[in-house]
């Protein structure tokens, strides 16, 4: 079935370095594409999603490109702050409309 | 900002007894699910429901679970006797459409449960 596969955590960087999660996928379809956040002790937000090839999801200063040909869909960031510590976790939408995640990865950003 | 509300926001219970979980989905929403989170491990799906029965459930949800929208509002979640790896935090999302594969599932805040 569907399925979604992302970096293993944890992730520690200093604050206002590069960040990138990776996150490949495997569809039989043409699944939407989301990152999820979760700050400690919060549920799951939405971060940015995209819902088509090509398309850029943005918000909060994080990107992340569905790319079709790479099966991709990897969250970068320019400059991390502290604030961003979180679980990040890859997810997609499959033609049944129903949610698959990847494992979550941890970051944790140091001043 | 519409949202999804669970109560309660954490539950203690003794292994065997039943527990039920309650959320109120984003009120035009159509579409509604559990999902749920054993610490440390990834969000994994239970069950979704539409139209007053269930659409897809996952190998986890067996017979001990069950769903229920006893009302216009609330979408419950029953465990019938907890077993200590039903502790986790428990999801309940919601979405509006099934037609645009690009609408939002909105999620709760999480209803933690402990069996003990």
């Amino acid at each position: 079935g569907d399925s979604v596969t992302q970096m293993e955590g944890p992730v520690t960087l200093s604050e206002e370095a590069f960040l990138t999660i990776n996150c490949t996928y495997t569809a039989t379809g043409y699944p939407s594409l989301f990152w999820y956040v979760q700050y400690p002790g919060e549920g799951l937000q939405l971060l940015l999603k995209a819902t088509k090839a090509d398309d850029k999801g943005s918000n909060k200063g994080f990107e992340a490109t569905y790319r079709k040909e790479t099966t991709s869909f990897h969250l970068e960031k320019g400059s991390v702050q502290v604030s961003d510590s979180a679980v990040y976790f890859c997810a997609l939408r499959d033609n049944n409309n129903d949610m698959r995640f990847g494992a979550g990865t941890r970051l944790t950003v140091k001043p | 900002e519409p949202e999804v509300t669970q109560t309660p926001s954490h539950q203690v219970t003794q292994m065997g007894q039943e527990v039920i979980l309650r959320c109120v989905p984003i009120s035009n929403h159509l579409y509604f699910y559990w999902y749920r989170q054993i610490l440390g491990q990834k969000v994994e799906f239970l069950v979704s429901f539409y139209n007053n029965e269930i659409s897809e459930k996952s190998e986890i949800f067996d017979d001990q679970f069950s769903v229920e929208r006893p009302d216009g509002s609330n979408f419950t979640l029953k465990i019938r006797s907890t077993k200590l790896e039903d502790s986790a935090m428990y999801f309940c999302a919601s979405h509006i459409s099934w037609a645009d594969t690009g609408n939002t599932i909105y999620f709760g805040e999480g209803s933690w449960l402990t069996v003990v």
